[in-house]
């Protein structure tokens, strides 16, 4: 059975970095990319990238460029994500995701979710 | 504001349907299949489906998708109290880098 399970909650000051984790389990790392993203309270889901541990290709969502890093170490079967230079409106629940392959690209399995405070 | 457009909120009673749609451009949903996600309160979305209209294993067939041009639909029948939720749509755009960008619809509040 395919688990992703996340690192705990995070409270952070604002200029912060926050590392969250997201071991997988129950299927080959490899193969399958990992994808990010986050939810504001109240709000919508946010796309923040993704990552391939196959051939290392990334992908990140364009404002967040030069403060976000996806790795993977294929090692522990897991996979991280690092924001930087936190602000207040970086405040959500971030998700890790699996890819999957069918006629397209699609998320089917997902972690339980983390929550990051940004407060002063 | 979310690229992909979703109704803020839909209702309808036990037993009843009701259809949500999500709206893009021909860039995303007119180039790329479409996903649906169930995120039940306080929970971490589901895959409810993908590639349009395709069921994942263990998905009831109360749920149903279809797509038509840059309009994509989610369509549940039968509507149980255990049916509320909040639904995203999701699709893949191409990308400067090639890998592809991940739009997400703004979420339907289904009450029952």
């Amino acid at each position: 059975q395919v688990h992703l399970v996340q690192s705990g909650a995070e409270v952070k000051k604002p200029g912060a970095s926050v590392k969250v984790s997201c071991k997988t389990s129950g299927y080959t790392f490899t193969s399958h990319d990992i994808g990010w993203a986050r939810q504001a309270p109240g709000r919508g889901l946010q796309w923040l990238g993704w990552l391939s541990d196959h051939n290392g290709d990334t992908n990140y969502e364009q404002s967040l460029q030069g403060r976000l890093t996806l790795t993977t170490d294929a090692s522990t079967s897991t996979a991280y994500m690092e924001l930087r230079n936190l602000r207040s409106d970086d405040t959500a629940v971030y998700y890790c995701a699996r890819v999957a392959y069918f006629e397209s690209r699609t998320f089917d399995h997902w972690g339980q979710g983390t929550l990051v405070t940004v407060s002063s | 504001q979310s690229v992909l457009t979703q109704p803020p909120s839909v209702s309808a009673a036990p037993g009843e349907m009701v259809t949500i749609s999500c709206s893009g451009i021909s860039s995303n949903i007119g180039n790329d299949y479409v996903s649906w996600y169930q995120q039940l309160p306080g929970t971490a979305p589901k895959l409810l489906i993908y590639d349009n209209n395709k069921r994942p294993s263990g998905i009831p067939d109360r749920f149903s998708g279809s797509l038509s041009g840059t309009s994509a639909t989610l369509v549940i029948t039968g509507l149980q109290t255990g049916d509320e939720a909040n639904y995203f749509c999701g699709t893949w755009k191409n990308s400067l880098s090639g890998g592809g960008d991940v739009l997400f619809g703004g979420g339907t509040k289904v009450t029952v």
